[in-house]
């Protein structure tokens, strides 16, 4: 079957470092995306990983194990305005999402 | 570049009604699909089009429907609709070029069935 986990919240301060953990079980692989979905707003791409290793994007990083059906986002010097919510997605034949984890950014 | 666009932005129907919903993708892209989002359980996949052909399909009973124009622009249809098709409904567009394809969402269509 086809699985996508994420844990559905977290908290983490202003100018600290979150990493958000991301485990699938899916029949193929062509691909693991990670977005962003602030309240009341539609997602917006933030990262793609194909290969194993990690992908730098400025504050954003994302890393991927294919072995392991793992990935993890990084978010570094955390802003209030990254409260939101952050979507893991796998590609096989189609998109499938997790069901988002939650950030919620204390002052 | 235009971003997508989804009419109407909001819908307010009884149950047994039937609904269609438009998306249009920005310009170049010939993927379409389409996303239901409820609180309880996230992005689920209803169906994706390229250059007027349905490619995928999700678990969605056959009340869902869609279509892609050659224009590609992209309609989905519920028909019958009941309480639980209160969601709001994604269209995401991408190129269809395997690889790095990361898709466009459009803002949505929130749809509410009393």
């Amino acid at each position: 079957g086809q699985n996508i986990d994420q844990p559905t919240e977290m908290t983490a301060t202003e100018g600290a470092i979150v990493q958000i953990n991301c485990t699938y079980q899916t029949s193929g692989f062509n691909g693991l995306f990670w977005y962003q979905q602030h309240a009341g707003e539609a997602p917006t791409f933030l990262s793609y990983n194909v290969l194993d290793g990690l992908e730098e994007k400025g504050r954003f990083s994302s890393f991927l194990s294919r072995s392991k059906g793992y990935s993890y986002l990084l978010l570094k010097e955390l802003q209030m305005k990254d409260s939101a919510s952050y979507l893991c997605a796998v590609r096989d034949d189609k998109i499938i999402f997790g069901k988002g984890t939650r950030l919620h950014i204390l002052p | 570049k235009a971003g997508v666009t989804q009419t109407p932005r909001y819908l307010i129907k009884t149950r047994g009604q039937q609904v269609t919903l438009s998306c249009s993708p920005i310009s170049g892209h010939r993927s379409v699909s389409w996303y239901q989002q409820t609180p309880g359980q996230g992005l689920q996949f209803l169906f994706e089009y390229f250059s007027e052909t349905q490619r995928n399909k999700g678990n969605f009973p056959g009340r869902f429907s869609g279509r892609q124009f050659s224009n590609s622009r992209s309609e989905m249809n519920v028909s019958t609709l009941e309480l639980g098709d209160s969601a709001l409904y994604l269209c995401a567009s991408s190129t269809g070029v395997p690889g790095r394809n990361e898709q466009f969402f459009g803002p949505g269509t929130r749809l509410t069935v009393l």
